[in-house]
């Protein structure tokens, strides 16, 4: 199964709300990773976040991570149209390699 | 520079053939991944290459499937006697993480995908 679950599935919001998807996972973790996939092609990374970090900051992102609860949320403030995507979390551990797996990802869609 | 380079981009089969899906990773970049995305899907993995590491192949859903990576750089990911299951977006992916075992924190490139049709 994979490590990483999203929630919500599916989020509707309107322009400039703000817009928070959670992820959890099972097992420890060296990283945690966010990303963004926009008509089902490729990925687009948005924000890496490292075990001994609590909370990171890229422009409009913002993303915690608890480590005791397994769990990180990605929160996008005054969102736009554009920023219509299917958003993924992603965990990497050591296991000899830095194998990443992905949750199952939130489709979210700003009304315009 | 260049990013990570898929072919085809599409691929229509039919039902018992083979198949033979390409990636050529950004130059430099040891890591390399596919993964298999159903529609409205998650990513499914499917195996890892590591520099010269024995490969994950942990994902792989059947031995029908295999992928190999020549030199360190292009992967070729070969479905044989393909089924209609195996419809679905191939994504690759490669990083710039280094050997095993070092805390590395590089994110993956994507590249854009082989979307597979089995008819």
């Amino acid at each position: 199964s994979q490590q990483g679950e999203e929630d919500p599935q599916a989020l509707s919001i309107q322009e400039g709300e703000n817009a928070t998807m959670n992820c959890s996972y099972k097992t420890s973790i060296n990283n945690l990773q966010w990303y963004r996939q926009n008509s089902g092609r490729g990925l687009v990374h948005l924000i890496l976040i490292r075990s001994n970090e609590r909370e990171k900051h890229s422009g409009r992102l913002r993303v915690t991570l608890d480590t005791s609860k397994k769990s990180s949320s990605l929160l996008i403030t005054a969102s736009r149209a554009a920023d219509t995507a299917s958003y993924f979390c992603a965990t990497a551990r050591n296991t000899g390699g830095f194998k990443t797996i992905f949750g199952a990802g939130t489709r979210l869609f700003v009304k315009a | 520079g260049a990013g990570v380079s898929q072919s085809p981009s599409n691929k229509v089969t039919e039902k018992g053939k083979d198949v033979e899906l390409r990636c050529d990773p950004i130059s430099g970049h040891t890591a390399l991944y596919w993964y298999r995305q159903s529609l409205g899907q998650g990513l499914e993995f499917l195996i890892y290459f590591q520099g010269n590491s024995a490969p994950d192949k942990s994902g792989l859903p059947s031995d029908r499937f295999s992928a190999e990576r020549t030199g360190g750089s292009v992967s070729t990911l070969t479905i044989q006697r393909t089924q209609q299951e195996d419809s679905a977006v191939y994504l690759c992916a490669s990083s710039a993480r280094s050997r095993q075992g070092l805390n590395d924190n590089s994110p993956l490139h994507f590249g854009n995908g082989t979307r597979l049709t089995v008819t």
